[in-house]
């Protein structure tokens, strides 16, 4: 079936270590984004790829990195320097920047302990 | 990017229509008005979108006013399943890119 996997589902990580959630599609989108969500709040933009080998900052890029290396893969690094990176991480992709529609995870509820 | 402002919460009965407003009064020209859903910890769902026509399709209606300034979700017949979060959001000009930038969104209770 197409569409788009995060992986995993929950994932916990001590204080102070960085840490790689999983976005891979299989709808030949161009367009990724990776967002954050907090218990209760709307989503925010953390970076955006519109094509391979090329992302943007978003709203709340300071202490994540991401890599695009393939159409279909869009990995988040969450690191050290993130203050509060417990949240609900939900990957996004659409055929283009102008695509009509996002197509999103399931979401990776990370937890810091 | 133009905001949206949507109530915080709504309640609705089952079989009866569900009206989401959103008031997105900076809207400038070339922007679309899209209405996203978000099921309890899952990812966020497309409903559907329009620019200053109504639109419809399988999931809802969306109503646009003539000054584009509101708009509303219309779910004919709401079921338990629609419980969910319903964002409204206003896409930038595609030269801008698209990043669907999201607000709280209107939380919707189906009750039966």
């Amino acid at each position: 079936d197409g569409g788009i996997t995060q992986s995993p589902k929950y994932l916990f990580r001590k204080e102070g270590q960085n840490v790689t959630l999983s976005c891979e599609q299989n709808l030949n989108h161009d367009a990724m984004y990776w967002y954050r969500q907090d218990p209760g709040q709307g989503l925010r933009l953390i970076y955006y790829s519109q094509i391979v080998n090329d992302f943007q900052k978003g709203d709340i890029a300071e202490g994540y990195s991401v890599s695009r290396e393939k159409k279909e893969s869009f990995p988040l690094t969450v690191t050290s320097a993130q203050k509060n990176p417990t949240a609900f991480y939900l990957c996004a992709s659409s055929i283009s920047v102008s695509g009509t529609e996002a197509f999103f995870g399931q979401g990776t509820r990370l937890t810091v302990v | 990017d133009a905001k949206t402002t949507q109530p915080p919460s709504m309640d609705c009965a089952e079989g009866r229509a569900a009206n989401l407003p959103c008031n997105h009064s900076t809207i400038s020209g070339n922007e679309y008005v899209y209405w996203y859903r978000q099921i309890h910890s899952q990812g966020p769902q497309y409903i559907i979108h329009g620019l200053k026509n109504n639109e419809t399709n399988e999931m809802a209606s969306l109503i646009i006013t003539e000054d584009r300034k509101s708009s509303t979700l219309i779910l004919p017949h709401a079921t338990l399943r629609d419980t969910a979060v319903y964002y409204c959001i206003v896409r930038p000009h595609a030269a801008a890119g698209n990043k669907l930038t999201f607000g709280g969104g209107t939380r919707v209770l189906v009750k039966p």
